[in-house]
């Protein structure tokens, strides 16, 4: 079965930094872009950015620019988020999303991971 | 920048109704960047649509979407109990960079 699995929840102090993480199975990680996406609150999805799991190859929203970091571990097919200095507008629920397709279109995203929640409060 | 912007906000139907979602774009985009999700509460967003009119694997055939250019719509020809979530259209405008709508809330009567 094709999968995403991610982290579970956090709790941060706003300054914190954080890493969270998106596993992939039932198939070839390294050859599928995989996107993150914003949810706040009760509000709509916003994409963050792209990674390609084999060479890191990392392309961010300039909403989010300079505000996380991508990265991935191809050796034990893991996908990273990473904040340095976390701020309370960073509560979310953040997904980590398969491209459909290896290459080309459509470019869509059909595998989601389960969500993880962060939570950032003094 | 693409900006996609769905109508209703909210719509209000009950089961067996024809459901038609709209989403438009602020410029004319190629239909085969335009797709559709649905999302429940506390669960991930799923495929529905891609190329603004196949659906995605395992989707029913009462959801269908149409449209190019500007203006795109997903269809339920018959609404059932679980077909009532958010839905959200997609759009990519390359390099990559994709887009969401605000979404619309499919409620029932």
């Amino acid at each position: 079965e094709v999968q995403l699995v991610q982290s579970e929840a956090e709790v941060k102090k706003p300054g914190e930094s954080l890493k969270i993480s998106c596993k992939g199975s039932g198939y070839s990680f390294t050859t599928y872009w995989l996107a993150w996406v914003r949810q706040m609150p009760g509000k709509g999805l916003e994409w963050m950015g792209t990674i390609y799991p084999g060479d890191s190859d990392t392309r961010y929203s300039p909403s989010f620019q300079g505000q996380v970091t991508l990265s991935a571990d191809k050796s034990i097919n893991t996908a990273y988020l990473q904040w340095s200095s976390l701020k309370a507008s960073d509560t979310a629920i953040y997904y980590c999303a398969r491209k459909i397709e290896a290459t080309g279109p459509p470019y869509v995203f059909d595998i989601w991971g389960q969500g993880t929640m962060v939570t950032v409060s003094s | 920048e693409i900006v996609l912007t769905q109508s209703p906000g909210t719509l209000s139907l009950s089961p067996g109704e024809r459901a038609t979602l709209s989403c438009r774009a602020s410029q004319s985009v190629s239909s085969s960047y335009l797709a559709w999700y649905q999302q429940k509460p506390g669960q991930a967003p799923r495929l529905l649509i891609y190329g603004a009119s196949s659906r995605a694997t395992g989707i029913p055939d009462r959801f269908s979407g149409s449209g190019s250019g500007t203006d795109f719509t997903l269809t339920i020809s018959r609404l059932e109990p679980e077909d009532f979530a958010m839905y959200y259209c997609q759009h990519y405008g390359g390099s990559p960079k994709y887009s969401f709508g605000q979404g619309t809330k499919l409620e029932i009567k």
